[in-house]
């Protein structure tokens, strides 16, 4: 069965950087776009980044784009984000999530359980 | 962007009602829209994609219409297992957005 699990949140101070990954399973990993996607506490959900499936399209949200980045490593079944600058309103919980296509169909038919992250000083 | 507007925030119904969520989008999408459900705690599910095809494994209880600027989800009888917030999205261009959601609580 498919699988998409996170890992690498925690609370890091306001301007420091984190990686996120997301280890999945159960599906050909290196023929499906993915996506970041995040969720603040109480609020509604936010898209945040989209990666092809060779990692040579690439989409992001204004309030990530500059600071954010997204790989992935189709060796190691892997999806990646990068995050710089961190600002407080970056404290979410985060999910990667499997498009349908290798490029974007533009919705997800799989969600990992989420990695909380709490930017705070 | 494409700005996603859903209605209403929050309904109170109850079992064995139908429910109708809407969803309007800011300009034209044709019918990339999809729906989801959230429990808390847990990460979204699919319900719909293409504004009206049923994710494999959905009980047929859900439904979506719509094309253009308006769509519609329905339950049309709630079960105690539907409670839940659910939103729409478009998927017709990046960046990719969301509604606000529309929370399902019990009557």
């Amino acid at each position: 069965q498919v699988q998409l699990v996170e890992s690498g949140g925690g609370v890091v101070q306001p301007g420091r950087s984190l990686r996120l990954s997301c280890a999945a399973s159960g599906f050909t990993f290196s023929s499906y776009g993915l996506h970041w996607v995040r969720q603040a506490p109480g609020r509604g959900l936010e898209w945040l980044a989209f990666i092809s499936y060779d990692g040579t399209n690439k989409y992001y949200a204004d309030s990530v784009k500059g600071r954010f980045t997204i790989s992935r490593d189709n060796s190691k079944n892997t999806l990646y984000l990068q995050m710089n600058s961190l600002r407080t309103e970056d404290t979410a919980v985060y999910y990667c999530a499997k498009d349908t296509s290798s490029g974007s169909s533009g919705h997800f038919d799989y969600w990992g359980q989420g990695t909380l992250v709490t930017v705070s000083s | 962007d494409i700005q996603m507007t859903q209605s209403p925030s929050s309904v109170s119904a109850s079992v064995g009602d139908r429910v109708t969520i809407t969803c309007r989008a800011s300009q034209a999408i044709s019918t990339w829209l999809a729906w989801y459900q959230q429990k808390p705690g847990k990460a979204p599910k699919v319900l719909i994609y293409a504004a009206s095809s049923l994710q494999s494994g959905v009980p047929s209880r859900f439904s979506g219409s719509g094309s253009g600027t308006d769509f519609t989800l329905t339950i049309s009888s709630l079960q105690p297992e539907d409670f839940a917030t659910y939103y729409c999205q478009q998927a017709n261009s990046f960046p990719l957005t969301f509604g606000g959601g529309t929370k399902v609580e019990i009557k």
